[in-house]
């Protein structure tokens, strides 16, 4: 139980696109997602906090307008990143809580590595 | 602030070793304190977690995590090593006023050698 997906695995764009990235909880429901970026060796960051149906809650220094987060349902969350520049290659891990465990534990997806050429 | 620290960047053990993996935390209120491990290009599994209660926390995989107020560390250790257990691993820390809030420490990679 409690597996959450993400999709792409692996995407490589151009500068100047968009990118999506979905993010879902397989088998719970998560009123509440996170997404963290990675660097190479090094931690995570929490770039924002995504609440279904209503606006995605973003942490100091990340940009909203270039990091778009939509959480349409109880089972979904996405990420777009627009305009897209080769500084916002990484790797973008979503995790999830469960609406329904006591518990605040996250659940992690295997991450998205995006490359932007 | 919360914050954890991981002072190893990578710590070499050979197989059927007992590990240790170090993590420090700083945190106001009770530390509710976490280890993950990360393999290549995938997501953070959970191992283990430390609320309240038993300060020898056992998790998955046999390991299991030593909470220790008055050092304020929570390391993570397995008595005999595997290959397998290669891995990139994190301690974290959850804000205890932001439940929803998470702070890693930087990582410790962990090679076993056979």
């Amino acid at each position: 139980g409690a597996v959450v997906s993400q999709h792409p695995s692996w995407v490589i764009c151009k500068s100047g696109t968009s990118v999506k990235i979905e993010c879902r909880s397989l088998d719970f429901q998560a009123t509440t997602m996170f997404w963290y970026r990675q660097f190479p060796k090094q931690s995570l960051m929490l770039m924002a906090t995504s609440n279904e149906g209503s606006k995605a809650t973003y942490e100091q220094g990340v940009e909203k307008d270039k990091f778009l987060i939509n959480h349409a349902s109880l089972t979904l969350s996405t990420l777009t990143v627009t305009s897209a520049h080769p500084e916002d290659s990484s790797f973008y891990i979503c995790s999830a809580r469960d609406r329904l465990a006591s518990s605040y534990e996250q659940y992690f997806g295997p991450g998205t590595r995006l490359t932007v050429t | 602030a919360q914050s954890v620290a991981q002072p190893e960047d990578q710590v070499n053990v050979a197989e059927g070793n007992p590990l240790t993996v170090k993590c420090t935390y700083s945190v106001s209120g009770n530390p509710y304190l976490f280890w993950y491990v990360q393999y290549p290009n995938r997501g953070l599994q959970f191992l283990l977690k430390y609320i309240t209660g038993d300060n020898l926390v056992k998790g998955s995989y046999g390991f299991e995590a030593e909470f220790n107020k008055s050092q304020t560390s929570f390391h993570l250790k397995k008595p005999s090593a595997l290959v397998s257990d290669s891995a990139l691993y994190f301690c974290a820390v959850r804000d205890p006023y932001n439940f929803n809030k998470f702070y890693f420490g930087s990582g410790t990679k962990l090679n076993v050698k056979p």
